[in-house]
């Protein structure tokens, strides 16, 4: 059962336009989200995330969306420069009284941006 | 302040051999993950730490995969007898505690089984 899903494997934009990755989820107890970029040969790193309680959160030119009424949420990237090809991740937690916190990753998107 | 670290970073072994990777996380994280990337998808826990006790190990094949965090610390994943299917990125990763919110990761431990 697939709880985080994202649908897209890939997306390629042009230097300078908006990059939007989506993502969907099922479990209803999810209340933080998460998104990661993973270049080659590294770690996933943390990129932004949003608790579930705000609809949006803004870090430079990364903003995140997140709509509960239809289990999705999207990343917002722009201006999109060529060192934001990368792998990117969702991720969803429940922080609730006995949960434990895990993440639950999506199948990750991969950003090409064309310069 | 440094990352979480991981050895080795590479590994290849035959199937049936014996496999063991090694974390040592953020210092003064109490949450440890163990973490299983299959190329193409997202990484799935394996089992998770609190301190030296095991909070959640629902998806770790008991069988032949084990873990420990003897000192709340660092800690080793162990596969035997490796499967060809165990080829994967192993990701370490740590927080300051379960509900805080952001988990840091390592770079991760690729296992190759031939």
């Amino acid at each position: 059962d697939q709880q985080v899903k994202q649908n897209s494997p890939s997306l390629s934009v042009q230097e300078g336009r908006i990059s939007i990755l989506n993502c969907d989820y099922t479990n209803s107890m999810f209340d933080y989200f998460l998104w990661y970029k993973k270049y080659p040969a590294e770690g996933p790193t943390f990129l932004i995330s949003i608790s579930s309680i705000k609809d949006k959160n803004e870090d430079g030119r990364f903003t995140v969306f997140l709509n509960k009424s239809a289990k999705h949420l999207s990343l917002h990237i722009v201006p999109s420069q060529p060192g934001d090809s990368a792998v990117y991740f969702c991720a969803a937690s429940s922080h609730g009284s006995g949960n434990t916190g895990k993440l639950i990753f999506g199948q990750g998107t991969t950003l090409q941006v064309k310069p | 302040e440094a990352g979480v670290a991981q050895s080795p970073r590479y590994k290849i072994i035959e199937k049936r051999q014996s496999v063991a990777f090694w974390c040592n996380p953020i210092s003064g994280h109490a949450t440890l993950y163990w973490y299983q990337q299959i190329l193409g998808q997202g990484p799935k826990l394996l089992i998770q730490f609190q301190n030296n006790g095991v909070v959640d190990d629902s998806q770790l094949p008991k069988d032949r995969f084990s873990a420990e965090r003897l000192k709340g610390v660092d800690s080793t994943l162990k596969i035997q007898p490796a499967k060809l299917e165990d080829s994967a990125v192993y990701l370490c990763a740590s927080s300051p505690g379960p509900n805080t919110g952001e988990v840091f990761f390592g770079e991760g431990s690729r296992l190759t089984v031939l």
